[in-house]
């Protein structure tokens, strides 16, 4: 397997411009976590999915942030407008969920605001 | 809400020491896990404990699971460059699969 696939790796935008990161997860995961990580406030869970049902949006930090799973295997984190402060690592994480918990991540997407 | 602390939050460690890092929960834990991250990486698992007191080892890693379950401790061998990085422990939060992890423990390796 694959493993999960995140895209782009990296992102470099303006200040005010709309951002989207994009997720597959492995295959047969029924759980789908996004997490954002800084220096400051190192990983942080921002939303997570089971069977591409929201379950917990808590840590979504303002509406301009939004999460959507159209199917079991593409997930996307939409920043609209971005702001410098979003800057950050976005990692994205799936589980077969329930009771099995591993987690495995991806590779990440680097995003700079400027 | 459930809280995972992790202790040191840094740690410099002579190349062929050991050292140990610590993970305490404020609440009973049905399993705990350790993942990894190298500079600029990604988390990746290492191991999962599930019963009281176990103990698993990975090589120069030694992984223990503490008695009441609420503390768990990852102890290495003659540290080696190839240690560094970051090590999370992580407990399950709710029964969604959701894991509460703690804030790392940064290991960096002197030669």
């Amino acid at each position: 397997d694959a493993g999960v696939i995140q895209s782009p790796r990296h992102e470099v935008t303006e200040m005010g411009q709309e951002v989207t990161l994009r997720c597959k997860p492995i295959s047969g995961h029924n759980s789908l976590f996004w997490y954002r990580q800084t220096m400051m406030r190192g990983l942080e869970l921002l939303i997570y999915f089971n069977n591409n049902v929201p379950i917990d949006d808590s840590g979504m930090p303002e509406d301009r942030f939004s999460a959507k799973m159209p199917n079991a295997s593409f997930s996307t984190l939409k920043i609209q407008p971005s702001e410098p402060r979003d800057s950050a690592v976005y990692f994205c994480a799936s589980s077969l969920g329930v009771d099995k918990n591993i987690q495995y991540f991806g590779a990440g997407t680097r995003l700079s605001v400027l | 809400g459930q809280q995972v602390m992790q202790i040191p939050q840094y740690q410099h460690v002579q190349e062929g020491e050991d050292f140990t890092t610590y993970c305490n929960s404020s609440t009973t834990l049905s399993n705990i896990q350790w993942y990894k991250q190298r500079p600029g990486g990604h988390p990746v698992f290492l191991i999962q404990l599930v019963k009281s007191g176990e103990v698993k080892k990975q090589k120069r890693l030694t992984f223990q699971f503490g008695e009441a379950k609420k503390n768990s401790s990852l102890h290495i061998t003659a540290t080696q460059t190839t240690d560094v990085g970051t090590y999370f422990c992580a407990g399950p939060s709710d029964s969604w699969g959701k894991l509460q992890f703690g804030a790392g423990t940064q290991v960096v390796v002197t030669p």
